[in-house]
């Protein structure tokens, strides 16, 4: 069965302290990956988007990479404006739709 | 990316009472889906509205509980039928494709339901 699993599932950060999410990915053959942020009340908000091992996009603080097995998030220096649930999601061959994890909560303190 | 806009935005609802959720997207789209996210939880898809034709439900999912209408390519709705509080969830819809990557959906701001 496809599943998506992430971790940490909660981390708090001060201010400036780089780390890195999670998302391991058991899927037959990855079609893409997706990464979200959501903040409390409002729906995801589509981040980065990985088609092959190797591949890595960035964004101000966030930089994504794939392997054959998982995704990493890495957020360098963050601030509290970070803060949010960040969702990985992958897409099988054959499908548009999407296997969501479960997320992870970050909460960056000033 | 497209607007998209959902209502309500929430609800308070009766037991054994339906609710319709609406969709607008400010653009032609080829895929519409439609999640719930459980308080806490992560988004789990309940099925993909299908345009002149009817959605296609997850497992766990059927027509009868959550019938689903998608009469064009920018609107659709979600219709959450004879609700118990176990249905207390936000309820969100995407989009792809259209001029849009069809890989990438896009999300709404959901539609937050409580059922007493």
């Amino acid at each position: 069965e496809d599943q998506v699993t992430q971790s940490p599932e909660a981390l708090r950060l001060q201010e400036g302290e780089s780390s890195s999410l999670n998302c391991s990915y058991t899927v037959s053959g990855l079609r893409g990956l997706f990464w979200y942020r959501q903040d409390p009340g409002k729906g995801p908000e589509f981040l980065f988007t990985l088609y092959s091992a190797g591949e890595e996009k960035e964004k101000e603080r966030l930089k994504a990479t794939l392997t054959k097995k998982e995704s990493f998030l890495h957020i360098t220096a963050p601030k509290p404006e970070d803060s949010a649930t960040y969702l990985c999601a992958v897409q099988a061959p054959g499908t548009y739709k999407y296997i969501f994890g479960t997320g992870t909560r970050l909460k960056v303190l000033a | 990316s497209a607007v998209i806009s959902q209502k309500p935005s929430r609800d308070i609802c009766q037991r054994g009472t339906s609710l319709t959720i609406q969709c607008q997207v400010d653009s032609q789209v080829t895929m519409m889906f439609w999640y719930r996210q459980q308080p806490g939880q992560s988004l789990t898809l309940i099925a993909t509205a299908n345009q002149g034709s009817e959605a296609t439900y997850e497992s766990g999912f059927v027509i009868d509980k959550f019938p689903i209408s998608r009469p064009n390519l920018t609107f659709s709705t979600l219709t959450v039928s004879n609700m118990s509080p176990e249905d207390s969830s936000i309820y969100l819809c995407s989009v792809s494709g259209g001029q849009m990557d069809k890989n990438i959906q896009y999300f709404g701001a959901g539609t937050r339901l409580s059922v007493l």
